[in-house]
């Protein structure tokens, strides 16, 4: 069992440059979750997908954020023009898609600072 | 609007008992989470209530009740590795999205 992991765990850049982050799933987990916490907070929900299908998106969420998952399994997060507000750790999650308690199991996040 | 209160810090002393309070207010209700999340590490799940009572798990205990829009953790025979923020996670009906306290940073002092 190889859990969700996420890549890079760091990313430093400057003010303006897009990014990229990419989450690989629990392999049998239909669902996906995008999360962003920064120090002292509890995550902050960005988006979510069910396989292939976007079917979430915070209304927080500015137009520089993109998230895709093509074929349902792995994830990417891109953030454009990024700003130092964009800071933070960024924490992707999956869950199954049946089942009662539906827990969600995370990645160790990738940890973003925009100069 | 939908919000979730947790007390920011606690302290306890090994060996105690300590309990974690949550309130929410959200659009509809479909099941409340516990995390716990070790400094600089991912949160791992600890425990989920849909319905009121009391859930047990081991050392750690959860409990709710729908009708006041609260929840307890409550932490028994305290280590000192339980040290860590605890996160209260409500889910509410018609959405996907899981809304997160601000965690209850738990200091356990030997």
């Amino acid at each position: 069992d190889t859990g969700v992991s996420q890549d890079p765990r760091h990313k430093i850049t400057k003010r303006g440059q897009n990014v990229t982050f990419r989450c690989d799933p629990i392999s049998e987990h239909n669902r996906l979750y995008w999360y962003r916490q920064t120090l002292g907070q509890g995550p902050e929900f960005l988006t979510y997908f069910q396989n292939e299908a976007q079917l979430e998106k915070s209304r927080l969420l500015s137009d520089r954020f993109s998230a895709e998952r093509p074929k349902g399994s792995f994830s990417t997060l891109e953030i454009q023009r990024t700003e130092q507000g964009d800071s933070a750790m960024y924490l992707c999650a999956s869950s199954r898609l049946a089942g009662a308690v539906n827990e969600q199991f995370f990645g160790p996040g990738t940890r973003l600072t925009v100069l | 609007g939908q919000n979730i209160d947790q007390p920011t810090e606690m302290t306890a002393t090994e060996g105690a008992i300590v309990q974690i309070n949550c309130t929410y207010q959200t659009s509809g209700f479909n099941g409340l989470f516990w995390y716990q999340q070790h400094a600089g590490e991912a949160p791992t799940f600890l425990s989920y209530n849909v319905l009121d009572g009391l859930e047990e798990k081991g050392r750690f205990s959860s409990f709710l009740s729908r009708s006041k829009g609260y929840s307890y953790l409550l932490l028994k025979e305290l280590q000192m590795k339980d040290s860590a923020s605890y996160l209260c996670a409500v889910k509410s009906s018609g959405t996907y999205k899981y809304i997160f306290g601000t965690g209850t940073r738990l200091k356990v002092l030997a």
